[in-house]
């Protein structure tokens, strides 16, 4: 399958500053990037879905303004958590999906996800 | 209702055993279907893909889809303990345009 990095694995940052996270496909072109947030023994929790050279669709309840999406080539978007808190302590998995000639792949392909801790 | 269910678990079976996951889901529009696993710590990994009605097979693997009853199945033949994980069931609602639904996921624990 197609593979799909996130840097960084794991973090650590104090209250109130900020950290960016970035998903990288390395051998497929990815029209749309989706970021995901899972707490410990829950289900994956779909926070948004970037799509390049337009501005991510976020979804009800997820504040745009706290987490930034950008999505500046086929292969990297990244995310910000902006003034980060405890509560935004989880471990956040980005998943693209391939674009094939005819369309974009029906497939989706995770990162190996980054460990958010905030003191 | 939920849109993509699935029993949360544990499912334990011994090891070489048939260990089946079922996944109901709500929209009759749902094009295709996905079975993710996923390890403690770990983000999910693609296993099976199923888009038409019938069983496809992948090794030990084998997806099986039932459009008319809005069911998907997984079944994992020779179960070992490296299968122990949690496996999520994934759905596409409308096609290439938005992310996958996911079911809360099923923990299967195979005894040695």
């Amino acid at each position: 399958g197609a593979v799909v990095s996130q840097h960084p694995s794991r973090v650590i940052c104090k209250s109130g500053t900020s950290v960016k996270i970035e998903c990288r496909s390395l051998d497929f072109q990815a029209t749309t990037m989706f970021w995901y947030r899972q707490f410990p023994k829950q289900s994956l929790m779909l926070m948004a879905t970037s799509n390049e050279g337009s501005k991510a669709t976020y979804e009800q309840g997820v504040e745009k303004d706290k987490f930034l999406i950008n999505h500046a080539s086929l292969t990297l978007s990244t995310l910000t958590v902006t003034s980060a808190h405890p509560e935004d302590s989880s471990f956040y998995i980005c998943s693209a999906r391939e674009q094939v000639s005819g369309g974009p792949s029906n497939e989706q392909y995770f990162g190996p996800g980054t460990r958010l801790t905030v003191t | 209702q939920k849109e993509v269910e699935q029993n949360s678990g544990p499912l334990s079976v011994p090891e070489g055993a048939i260990a089946s996951l079922n996944c109901t889901y709500s929209d009759r529009g749902s094009q295709s279907f996905f079975w993710y696993r996923q390890y403690s710590g770990k983000s999910p990994e693609l296993i099976m893909s199923i888009y038409s009605n019938g069983d496809k097979e992948d090794g030990r693997f084998t997806a099986q889809l039932n459009k008319a009853s809005q069911y998907v199945s997984l079944l994992i033949r020779d179960s070992q303990p490296s299968d122990s994980a949690t496996y999520l069931c994934a759905v596409n609602i409308l096609f290439f345009r938005r992310a996958l639904t996911f079911g809360s996921g099923t923990r299967l624990q195979v005894q040695p």
